[in-house]
């Protein structure tokens, strides 16, 4: 079975704080995504990444940066933490063509700035 | 761009079926439609996906209608477990997935 996981269930950080998330894939993934999920608005795409040190801007880029060094890892970062980036984030994988639709999520990462 | 409509909420009793509408009629030729789920504290997760004809697989069935402008998500014996929001999408633009607001599904005993 593809396994996602995230480094953290619950997160709680002071504004201004630098923030890390991590994400890893078990299956040789190309593509790698991070969403956040709030109330009301759904899943929302922050950045993805097709291949190694590759990334594009989705839908909601701003306060948020990606690392990708190795194929397996994803990492989001907030680079100065805000109240308004309080969500639940999600990483998820897919293979780079064919079943691109057949998304795997990771179990989320809840994450509190106060 | 094509656009689903789902309800908000529906009640199923366990052991039914649970039969979860969507409707797309802006959908176009070539796109397919997909469903997920997620599962209070969980990611979302794949369940079916089909183009023009009906599918099923271990989870679920998949009708979709001739005009393809609607379609049902069908899960045959519904158990407890399956209380989740399910997502109808028919627009993935490159590798990125398009989520809406989805449907409720509570499963009663």
């Amino acid at each position: 079975d593809v396994k996602v996981t995230q480094s953290s269930r619950y997160l709680v950080k002071r504004t201004g704080e630098k923030v890390f998330l991590e994400c890893v894939q078990d299956m040789d993934h190309e593509n790698m995504f991070w969403y956040r999920q709030d109330p009301g608005l759904g899943l929302r795409l922050i950045y993805f990444s097709y291949d190694v040190k590759m990334k594009e801007k989705g839908d909601i880029p701003e306060g948020y940066s990606v690392s990708r060094e190795k194929k397996e890892r994803f990492s989001l970062i907030l680079e100065s933490a805000s109240t308004n980036q309080t969500s639940m984030y999600l990483c998820a994988s897919n293979v780079g063509s064919g079943r691109a639709y057949e998304q795997y999520f990771g179990p989320g990462t809840r994450l509190t700035v106060t | 761009d094509a656009k689903t409509t789902q309800p908000t909420s529906m009640d199923c009793a366990e052991g039914r079926a649970a039969n979860l509408p969507c409707n797309h009629s802006t959908i176009s030729g070539n796109e397919y439609v997909y469903w997920y789920r997620q599962i209070h504290s969980q990611g979302p997760q794949y369940i079916i996906h089909g183009l023009k004809n009906n599918e099923t697989n271990e989870m679920a069935s998949l009708i979709i209608t001739e005009d393809r402008k609607s379609s049902t998500l069908i899960l045959p014996h519904a158990t407890l477990r399956d209380t989740a929001v399910y997502y109808c999408i028919v627009r993935v633009e490159g590798n990125k997935l398009v989520f809406g607001a989805g449907t409720i599904l509570r499963v009663k005993s």
